[in-house]
């Protein structure tokens, strides 16, 4: 069974940073690009970020590039998500998610639980 | 950006009944469309992909169709489980976009 696990989340202070980590199991991490999607308290899905399942790759939408980056270890499955510069909009549940496919498009499944990220003074 | 506009905002349906929820994608997607449904306090789960096929494990209550700029999403008989927000993602070219989410409650 594939598992998502996230962590790092929490409170930090406008203009700060955080990392999120997601621990992945129940499948062969380094054959699948992974991403992260953020939803805003009682908001809609954003997607945030896409890496390819080598790393080499990496996707952003505007909202966080030069802020943001998705990396990954294959050797330790995990993935992370480096943010800095935060400020209240990057307020979000945060979910990592697995590329459903091992290669083409990007649609997401499974995704963990979602890590909450609260940016606030 | 393609911007992904989902109809109606709210559909209200009785148990058993079918529902039918819209997608509409500013430019042409092909087929590289996803459905996913978000129970309250959960993560969302991939339905369909692909525009139409089914995700593992989805029961065949749901379908989707559609290609291009327009897509449906149809559940044939909603069971208790259904009753939640649903959003079509297009995946056809970067950034990735959700639709705004159409939410199906009971009636």
């Amino acid at each position: 069974e594939v598992q998502l696990l996230e962590s790092g989340g929490g409170l930090v202070q406008p203009g700060g940073s955080l990392r999120l980590s997601c621990a992945a199991s129940g499948f062969t991490f380094s054959n699948y690009a992974m991403n992260w999607v953020r939803q805003a308290p009682g908001k809609g899905l954003e997607w945030v970020s896409s890496l390819s399942a080598s790393g080499d790759l990496t996707y952003y939408p505007d909202s966080v590039k030069g802020r943001f980056t998705i990396s990954r270890d294959n050797s330790n499955n995990t993935l992370y998500l480096q943010m800095s510069s935060l400020t209240a909009e990057d307020t979000a549940v945060y979910y990592c998610a697995k590329n459903s496919a091992p290669s083409g498009g990007y649609w997401f499944g499974p995704w963990g639980q979602g890590i909450l990220v609260t940016v606030s003074s | 950006e393609i911007v992904m506009t989902q109809s109606p905002a709210t559909l209200s349906v009785s148990p058993g009944e079918r529902a039918t929820l819209s997608c509409r994608a500013s430019q042409s997607v092909s087929s590289n469309l996803a459905w996913y449904r978000q129970k309250p306090g959960q993560a969302p789960r991939l339905l369909i992909y692909g525009a139409s096929t089914r995700a593992t494990g989805i029961p065949a209550r749901f379908s989707g169709s559609g290609s291009g700029t327009e897509f449906t999403l149809t559940i044939s008989s909603l069971q208790s489980d259904d009753f939640a927000v649903y959003y079509c993602q297009q995946y056809n070219k970067w950034p990735l976009t959700f639709g705004q989410g159409a939410k199906v409650e009971i009636k």
